[in-house]
């Protein structure tokens, strides 16, 4: 596609609810990276896909995360059992690694728990 | 590992005030270093690059200069708009690290009329 996309771009939820939160990349692109920006924070790493290598999920906060990239392409990240504290706006961006380039950035999905 | 370090902010300035925004970094290879500018309720989207020393990034009235002998990458604009009014990032792309990307804290700046 012509950018990143991600889905829903607004989610509200109940606390405990499982959520998911989508992103379709830049075709061709083999990274993908989820980040986490609370209100009037900075970029907070969550995991990392690069092509058909295992993930870094080093940045995952909780066991209630997880996060899936099906086919080198459409990536999700699992929020169960919501907590207030989840609430942020959940980035996505994605970066072909065959060269020194940039990451292009999704315009997000802002989670809020209720 | 790699990390990037800028200025804490906010800053506010006034309208046609000089920005610097500063920015240094730690890689354990040679890397590509970026700005990233985030309008609010938007993603980041790019502002400049420069992927080798010496290199100058510009766009939209920003520059920033890759200075490997003392390993930053300011941010200046010599005039701001209100309409710069955003989050900040400086980042870096670096191969030798496992991640291979890595953000600074962002700064906040906002420009008054």
């Amino acid at each position: 596609g012509a950018g990143v996309s991600q889905s829903p771009s607004n989610k509200v939820t109940e606390k405990g609810k499982d959520v998911e939160l989508r992103c379709d990349p830049i075709s061709g692109h083999t990274a993908l990276y989820w980040y986490r920006q609370s209100l009037g924070q900075g970029l907070e790493f969550l995991i990392y896909f690069q092509g058909n290598s295992a993930p870094d999920k080093s940045g995952l906060p909780s066991d209630r995360f997880s996060a899936e990239r099906t086919g080198g392409s459409v990536s999700t990240l699992t929020i169960q059992r919501t907590q207030q504290e989840d609430s942020a706006v959940y980035l996505c961006a994605s970066r072909d690694t065959g060269g020194f380039t940039e990451a292009f950035f999704g315009q997000g999905t802002r989670l809020t728990v209720v | 590992g790699d990390s990037v370090t800028q200025m804490e902010g906010p800053v506010t300035l006034s309208e046609e005030a000089f920005l610097t925004i500063n920015c240094t970094y730690t890689a354990t290879g040679y890397p590509s270093l970026f700005w990233y500018v985030q309008y609010p309720g938007e993603g980041l989207q790019l502002l400049l690059k420069a992927t080798k020393a010496d290199d100058k990034g510009s766009n939209k009235g920003f520059e920033a200069t890759y200075r490997k002998e003392t390993t930053s990458f300011h941010l200046e604009k010599g005039s701001v708009q209100v309409s710069d009014s955003a989050v900040y990032f400086c980042a870096l792309s670096d191969r030798g690290s496992a991640r291979q990307l890595t953000f600074g804290s962002g700064t906040q700046l906002t420009v008054l009329p």
